[in-house]
């Protein structure tokens, strides 16, 4: 079956850029996510691509996806101290159901 | 208005006791799930049902059965609880349309089992 693959935990600064990075087994993956955990809450989607794109912006949020290395990444542009959570990778597809990574933790320090 | 509800939020029990944790969603979703998250913050996908029909069914103990009494809810009822049944609840829902799944989920239920 699909396997996503993250980093557990990224520490950063306030002010810096964040990375987070993903990796996924199944090539035929059509639809990639980023969701959100804030402590106490459930998953919030924050942007999702399209497998034939290669990178979508969303004011601070940069997805890249690199389908040949079935790579994808979440740049924060400018880190907040509200954007500490845990951050899920996905993938689908089509309609199939969504393969879940085991979350990176955030963790941005003022 | 909150788009996907569950309750209740907190449920403390004992080993051996039936309990139900409940979901409704009023987004006009066709599809709706439940997920169980352990203390490691796996998320793991336990049913889901598309328009009251079931569609999933990962390999989960029978004591666990979903209930969907309408498109718009999702119960989930577990018999005889064990302790390693204690982690939070998550229930979802998505349009599931070939758009691809983008799923709303509610704020969870943590399952203390004693």
């Amino acid at each position: 079956g699909e396997d996503v693959e993250q980093s557990l935990f990224l520490s950063v600064r306030e002010g810096d850029s964040s990375v987070i990075n993903c990796t996924y087994t199944d090539s035929s993956s059509t639809y990639l996510y980023w969701y959100k955990q804030e402590p106490g809450a459930g998953l919030q989607l924050l942007t999702y691509i399209f497998s034939n794109m290669d990178m979508k912006q969303d004011q601070r949020l940069t997805v890249l996806l690199n389908k040949k290395d079935k790579h994808l990444s979440l740049r924060i542009a400018d880190t907040q101290t509200g954007d500490s959570a845990i951050y899920f990778c996905a993938t689908s597809a089509g309609y199939s159901t969504l393969t879940f990574g085991k979350g990176t933790m955030l963790l941005v320090s003022p | 208005d909150t788009a996907v509800s569950q309750t209740p939020k907190y449920l403390v029990t004992q080993m051996g006791n039936d309990k139900s944790i409940k979901c409704e969603q009023n987004l006009g979703h066709d599809t709706m799930y439940w997920y169980k998250q352990d203390s490691k913050k796996f998320l793991k996908i336990m049913f889901s049902y598309n328009n009251k029909e079931l569609i999933i069914n990962e390999t989960v103990p029978n004591r666990f059965s979903p209930k969907s009494p309408d498109k718009a809810h999702l119960n989930l009822h577990i018999n005889s609880l064990e302790l390693g049944d204690s982690a939070v609840y998550f229930c979802a829902s998505s349009t599931n349309r070939e758009s691809g799944e983008k799923l709303f989920f509610g704020s969870g239920t943590q399952l203390s089992v004693l």
